[in-house]
């Protein structure tokens, strides 16, 4: 079975600051997605960003980036300007078509964004 | 809004009772995921459906947990004789295009 680990309960980041948060994961499979999932206080799960197994190249959307290291089963997130709204729980995610793509999440990292 | 619906938002139960939770995905998803998140956790996995088909339930928690989808457009799931372990957050998903699921707001359910 894969497990998906997040070894930071908490963060706090400044305002406008770089902050990265860690996720690794332990899996037989060679070909799987990885996702990171945004679920603010109170609000529905949204994604942030997604990670196809077999692209070497990092994903980015705006502000966010990963660092997807595959032999080290690492994948972190990278939040950039970071800003008042980033404040949420941060859930890693692992997925692939033996589980009929159904997500295995980490257990989160909560993310404070201080002024 | 063509997003993840979910009903009701919020439930309050006693213990024993059944309740039932309703799912709407996306039109045009023909997977539908459901999850059990409780509080510091991450979400759970406890079933999904392609269409009409359910094809994975044994990790749903119990005998307890069933989960419908009767035309492959909606969901329901059912928890029946509710115990006070079963208070969480159930959330539902369904998969679109790249392999992402879409979630809805979910049902948060307190059984006293």
């Amino acid at each position: 079975a894969q497990t998906v680990t997040q070894s930071q309960p908490e963060m706090s980041v400044q305002e406008a600051e770089t902050v990265t948060l860690s996720c690794t994961y332990d899996t037989s499979e060679s070909n799987y997605y990885l996702f990171w999932y945004k679920q603010p206080p109170s609000r529905q799960m949204i994604l942030v960003i997604r990670q196809e197994a077999y692209k070497q190249q990092n994903a980015t959307e705006n502000r966010f980036s990963v660092n997807f290291q595959k032999a080290a089963k690492s994948f972190s997130l990278k939040i950039s300007d970071s800003q008042l709204g980033d404040t949420a729980m941060y859930f890693c995610a692992f997925m692939n078509s033996n589980s009929g793509y159904a997500l295995n999440f980490g257990k989160g990292t909560s993310l404070l964004v201080t002024p | 809004d063509t997003g993840v619906s979910q009903d009701p938002r919020h439930k309050i139960t006693k213990r024993g009772q059944n309740v039932t939770f309703r799912c709407d995905p996306i039109s045009e998803h023909n997977r539908l995921y459901w999850y059990r998140q409780t509080l510091g956790q991450g979400p759970e996995f406890l079933t999904y459906f392609q269409n009409e088909a359910q094809l994975e339930k044994s990790r749903l928690l119990s005998d307890r947990f069933s989960a419908e989808r009767p035309k492959g457009s909606f969901s329901t799931l059912e928890i029946q004789r509710t115990e006070q372990g079963d208070s969480a957050m159930y959330l539902c998903a369904s998969l679109g295009t790249e392999e992402t699921q879409y979630f809805g707001p979910g049902t948060r359910l307190l059984v006293l």
